[in-house]
């Protein structure tokens, strides 16, 4: 049985850091690109960060420069640090398996609030 | 700035069939990538419901069906049941953005 388990999320200052670990068990890890997507209370869903099988990062503007994934396959564990955290920031962050373009296995999530 | 677009909410008896519509863009569905759609139940992670605008992953029962056309894709529900209350969400992928990109959420109340 596929399984992503969260981890690391908690309250940060605005300007502050955080890292997000994630879990996997159930799949060959190392074969899968990996991504963060992250929910604002209430809001709709918000794609934050893929890797690579490879350990190639991509990120969408928002969060590029900020926010660094990656990953550590000897673990099975996927990685999210975050710096420089904004108010805006704070959501519920997920973490997903990739496949074919789409996310077919999603953690339960881990609540980051950034306040001040 | 997303560019699927989804209604904010639809409705519906129960048995009763529904649609929600998925309008992206010469970046994402119009490009060739392909649509998924995500159900979301109250206060749980979101789950895929259907990969490659019309595939069901094992386990989704038959009442939900996707299609895609051109630039738009749709996700059906037949024979509405409570258990379908939920927020929907279509995926695909712009090459503009270079990002996977959300349709903003519809969210299905049965009545």
């Amino acid at each position: 049985e596929v399984q992503l388990v969260e981890s690391g999320g908690g309250l940060v200052q605005p300007g502050g850091s955080l890292r997000l670990s994630c879990a996997a068990s159930g799949f060959t890890f190392s074969n899968y690109d990996m991504h963060w997507v992250r929910q604002a209370t209430g809001k709709g869903l918000e794609w934050v960060s893929a890797i690579g099988t490879a350990g190639d990062p991509y990120y969408p503007g928002s969060v590029q420069g900020r926010f660094t994934i990656s990953r550590e396959n000897a673990k099975n564990s996927l990685y999210l640090q975050m710096n420089s955290l904004r108010p805006g920031d704070t959501a519920v962050y997920y973490c997903a398996r990739g496949n074919n373009w789409s996310f077919d296995y999603w953690g339960q999530g881990a609540l980051v609030t950034v306040y001040s | 700035q997303s560019e699927l677009t989804q209604p904010p909410s639809v409705s519906g008896a129960p048995g009763q069939r529904v649609t929600i519509s998925c309008t992206g863009s010469s970046s994402n569905i119009g490009a060739g990538y392909d649509v998924h759609w995500y159900q979301q139940l109250p206060g749980t992670a979101p789950k895929l419901l259907i990969y490659a605008s019309n595939n069901r992953p094992s386990g989704v029962p038959g009442r939900f069906s996707g299609s895609k056309s051109g630039t738009s894709a749709s996700l059906a529900i037949t024979g509405l049941q409570g258990e379908d209350e939920a927020d929907y969400f279509c995926q695909s992928y712009n090459s503009g953005l270079s990002a996977w990109e959300f349709g903003g959420g519809t969210k299905l109340t049965v009545l």
